[in-house]
């Protein structure tokens, strides 16, 4: 089935050691998101790439960068993990910018940072 | 500026009774309204939307939500809650008139159906 996965479903990193977190999706979608969700709270979007296109929201640290080598791959990259960096991730795609498409979500990457 | 406000933390209610999860939100132009539900430990799923014509909007589940533009509100409801109804909800918003396709969510609403 079409879907957007994400690898791995539990990350364990140390304090400041550089991590990467991956995103694939079959729905040949133009948009891809990456969203920070803390405790259960509203997820939070870091930045998504319109195609090509990459654009980042302006509170998200400098510590968080990504890249989309491709349609189908996204990566989520953590220079210097903080304990405050602790949290699920979310990948979600879309098919367009426009903002009646409704967002496809990964299962989520859990991250923990001793 | 777009923001949501998901107004309850928790909403319990008893299996086979009707339930509303509460939304009201905020934007400038006019909005596209969206319900996600998420289950422990996974992404969120899409339920329903509201983009236009008829205000009461139905999606997967048996849920359905009103949309009431001057009340600003997007409710969810479902006739007969299930067990299996039990997940967190999340209200989100798009504003119709910019294109960047940015979603703001709501603090979301835990919902605990009872047997």
């Amino acid at each position: 089935d079409a879907m957007v996965i994400q690898n791995p479903r539990y990350q364990v990193t140390q304090f400041g050691k550089p991590v990467t977190l991956s995103c694939s999706q079959t729905l040949n979608h133009n948009v891809m998101y990456w969203y920070q969700q803390k405790s259960s709270q509203a997820p939070k979007l870091l930045f998504h790439y319109y195609d090509k296109d990459f654009n980042n929201e302006a509170d998200t640290p400098d510590n968080f960068q990504s890249r989309r080598p491709n349609t189908s791959f996204c990566f989520l990259d953590i220079r210097s993990p903080g304990l405050g960096d602790a949290a699920m991730y979310l990948c979600a795609t879309s098919t367009r910018q426009g903002a009646y498409e409704k967002l496809f979500f990964g299962s989520g990457t859990q991250l923990s940072v001793l | 500026a777009q923001s949501v406000a998901q107004p309850e933390d928790q909403v319990n209610v008893a299996e086979g009774n009707p339930l509303t999860v509460k939304c009201t939100y905020s934007v400038s132009g006019n909005p596209y309204l969206f319900w996600y539900v998420q289950y422990p430990n996974r992404g969120l799923q899409f339920l329903l939307k509201y983009i236009t014509g008829d205000n009461l909007v139905k999606g997967s589940y048996g849920f359905e939500a009103e949309f009431n533009k001057s009340q600003t509100s997007f409710h969810l409801k479902k006739p007969s809650a299930l067990v299996s109804d039990s997940a967190l909800y999340f209200c989100a918003v798009r504003d119709m008139d910019t294109n960047a396709g940015k979603s703001t969510f709501g603090d979301g609403t835990t919902l605990t159906v009872k047997p």
